[in-house]
């Protein structure tokens, strides 16, 4: 079946630090991948996303490239912002009935 | 653009009350409708899914039931909650070329 694994956190970094998180998938034929954001309190909200190998999704400063020879959609920021604290959940889509497939979750908090 | 009103944002319930969450989408017709839950330190799982009225499949055996009484309403429900049960739970809807997946705010259930 389909799965993806998320670094663990919480990830705590500085404000204009360099942020990744790593993700990686396991899929039956060829998965989109996706980045989602959810502030505190609030609903997810797509970040990126990217559909097939090679691809780059790209938003706010932050990146993801769709790897298919590892598998892998690390999401990476340059500077993150304390507006950046949320948790972060790295997804793929299948075409079953177009079910999204979530990783655990990584939790980011910046500081000043 | 799809919209998703989702009620309530929390709630509070006693050990073998009855639960019933709705969910309703503006903007767009005959989507995929998704219950997602979030339980504490873990990330989304996927319960029920419905591709139209009155189809429902679940994703994970439950004390749980889903209901799609109309093309852009969709209601979890149970007869009797446990403890377990707590938790955030997303509504979401998905539609191809409407602009992809769109979650609801999320209601928090805490079973008390």
């Amino acid at each position: 079946g389909n799965s993806v694994t998320q670094m663990e956190g919480p990830v705590t970094l500085s404000e204009e630090a360099f942020l990744t998180i790593n993700c990686t998938y396991t899929a039956t034929g060829y998965p989109s991948l996706f980045w989602y954001v959810q502030y505190p309190g609030e609903g997810l909200q797509l970040l990126l996303k990217a559909t097939k190998a090679d691809d780059k999704g790209s938003n706010k400063g932050f990146e993801a490239t769709y790897r298919k020879e590892t598998t892998s959609f690390h999401l990476e920021k340059g500077s993150v912002q304390v507006s950046d604290s949320a948790v972060y959940f790295c997804a793929l889509k299948t075409g079953t009935a177009s079910k999204l497939t979530f990783g655990t979750g990584t939790r980011l908090q910046v500081t000043l | 653009s799809q919209t998703i009103h989702q009620w309530p944002a929390t709630l509070v319930q006693p050990v073998g009350s009855p639960l019933s969450l709705e969910c309703t989408v503006e903007g767009t017709s005959n989507p995929n409708l998704y219950w997602y839950r979030q339980a504490a330190g873990r990330g989304l799982q996927l319960l029920f899914y419905s591709v139209g009225i009155g189809q429902i499949s679940s994703e994970v055996p439950q004390n749980l039931s889903a209901s799609r009484p109309q093309d852009r309403q969709f209601i979890l429900s149970s007869k009797k909650l446990l403890l377990s049960d707590s938790g955030f739970y997303l509504c979401a809807c998905f539609r191809q070329g409407a602009g992809g997946y769109t979650f609801g705010s999320g209601t928090r259930l805490t079973v008390v």
